[in-house]
């Protein structure tokens, strides 16, 4: 079974400043990775996805994320949020194996982005 | 296009009374998901179907869940006898065909808030 992790329910950060959002899994087989956003009463929006190759994925809106497999993390960043980076993330992921995108989610992360 | 579009977008109910969800995916896309996601929690998955065919199922957490899709295109999520532990956010998602995950992704729609009294 897979499960994800994001420890911090809310980051509140200045505009301009650099910000990171932490997510870890755990799996026994290997995995996608995902992170999504959602702006109020939206849909989940795909930020970016790790599947193969290289560690250091780019995604919409200036996100980043970098996948490592030692530490079972997929932390996200940017260098300098904007107020309309306000959301919420979800991190999630699929695993590799079965013939299936079924998504399991963390319990997500409030980025609040202050002027 | 247009997206994946849920209707209604807010239901109120109560207890024991049955509701039913509808989901319009975009058209062409294969897969459909259902999620359910309770306040302050991550999206969790119930169901989703290939074409008309339930491919999964695990995630509906009793038999008063159930889904359809017949046409293989809109969707139906039924709870029967609904219970206050219901109340949630219903999200439905779309995909061109699951298990293509490379050039694949899950476009979901606006949500239908439950709220069950």
């Amino acid at each position: 079974a897979q499960s994800v992790t994001q420890l911090d329910s809310q980051v509140p950060v200045f505009e301009e400043a650099p910000v990171e959002l932490r997510c870890n899994y755990s799996s026994s087989v290997s995995v996608y990775l995902f992170w999504y956003v959602q702006y109020p009463n939206q849909g989940l929006q795909l930020l970016l996805k790790y599947l193969s190759g290289s560690t250091l994925v780019k995604g919409i809106n200036g996100f980043e994320a970098e996948f490592n497999k030692s530490q079972t993390s997929f932390h996200l960043r940017k260098p300098s949020v904007h107020i309309s980076d306000t959301a919420e993330y979800f991190c999630a992921v699929s695993p590799s194996f079965y013939n299936t995108d079924k998504l399991i989610f963390g319990t997500g992360t409030r980025l609040q982005v202050f002027p | 296009g247009a997206g994946v579009s849920q209707s209604p977008r807010y239901k109120v109910t109560k207890r024991g009374q049955d509701v039913a969800l509808r989901c319009d995916p975009i058209s062409g896309h294969v897969s459909l998901y259902w999620y359910r996601q309770a306040l302050g929690q991550g999206p969790e998955f119930l169901t989703y179907f290939n074409y008309e065919a339930q491919q999964d199922k695990s995630g509906l957490p009793n038999d008063r869940f159930s889904a359809e899709r017949p046409e293989g295109s809109i969707s139906t999520l039924t709870i029967q006898r609904t219970e206050q532990r219901d109340s949630a956010m219903y999200r439905c998602a779309s995909s061109r065909l699951a298990g293509e995950v490379r050039d694949n992704e899950q476009f979901f729609g606006p949500g239908t808030r439950l709220t069950v009294l």
